[in-house]
């Protein structure tokens, strides 16, 4: 597609549920980012990816959350047990490289919701 | 603890004027900065970028200065338009070790006035 896209664009979960989102980056970037931006803050980042590997999740808050991207393409961030403090904006963005010196391009965002 | 500073949540400006919007970091191992810009429901999106080996980069309307040795960077738009009303965020890559991952600031909130 012409932009990164992600799904779905709200996600209200209650606590102790399991939710995926989805991040579908722009064909042909081998770079993949996963940011959070929780309310009055700027985004934090969580994982890079390039090509299927996981190249550095030292952003990730803790082991219930984990992202995978099989193919190169596609990528799921996936957060266990949610907790009300997960509750933020997961941004997504890729590039065609992993430098950033042309700063990456985002989605808009899922918005999750924790009750 | 916050490395990026944006310490101006938001500024207000005249439609035409020179709207100048700063950022302050901590670690001088940074070596390249970015501006975005970001519209609510919409993820941001790049503005202009600087090395650290320069102290000035020049896009149409857009300026971004960086002084090394007081760790400071600003954004500077000239003349300013009612559709650059948006959040401003400054981000820095990381060092040789975090060097994949940008530190973003708070954010700035632009306001221009028609």
């Amino acid at each position: 597609g012409a932009g990164v896209s992600q799904t779905p664009s709200n996600k209200v979960t209650e606590k102790g549920k399991y939710v995926e989102l989805r991040c579908d980056p722009i064909s042909g970037h081998t770079a993949l980012y996963w940011y959070r931006q929780s309310l009055g803050q700027g985004p934090e980042f969580l994982i890079y990816f390039q090509g299927t590997g996981a190249a550095d999740d030292s952003g990730l808050p803790n082991d219930r959350f984990f992202a995978v991207r099989p193919e190169g393409s596609v990528s799921t961030l996936k957060i266990q047990r949610t907790e009300r403090g997960d509750s933020a904006v997961y941004l997504c963005a890729s590039s065609q490289d992993g430098q950033g010196l042309y700063g990456y391009t985002f989605g808009s965002g899922t918005r999750l919701t924790v009750v | 603890d916050q490395q990026v500073k944006q310490n101006s949540p938001s500024l207000s400006v005249q439609e035409g004027r020179i709207s100048i919007l700063n950022c302050d970091y901590t670690n001088s191992m940074f070596d390249y900065f970015l501006w975005y810009k970001k519209y609510p429901a919409e993820g941001p999106t790049f503005l202009i970028s600087i090395s650290s080996i320069k102290d000035k980069n020049e896009d149409g309307r857009f300026t971004v200065f960086l002084n090394k040795s007081a760790k400071h960077l600003s954004l500077h738009i000239v003349p300013s338009q009612p559709g650059d009303s948006a959040v401003y965020f400054c981000a820095a890559r990381g060092d040789h070790n975090t060097g994949n991952q940008f530190y973003f600031g708070t954010g700035t909130s632009l306001t221009v006035i028609p």
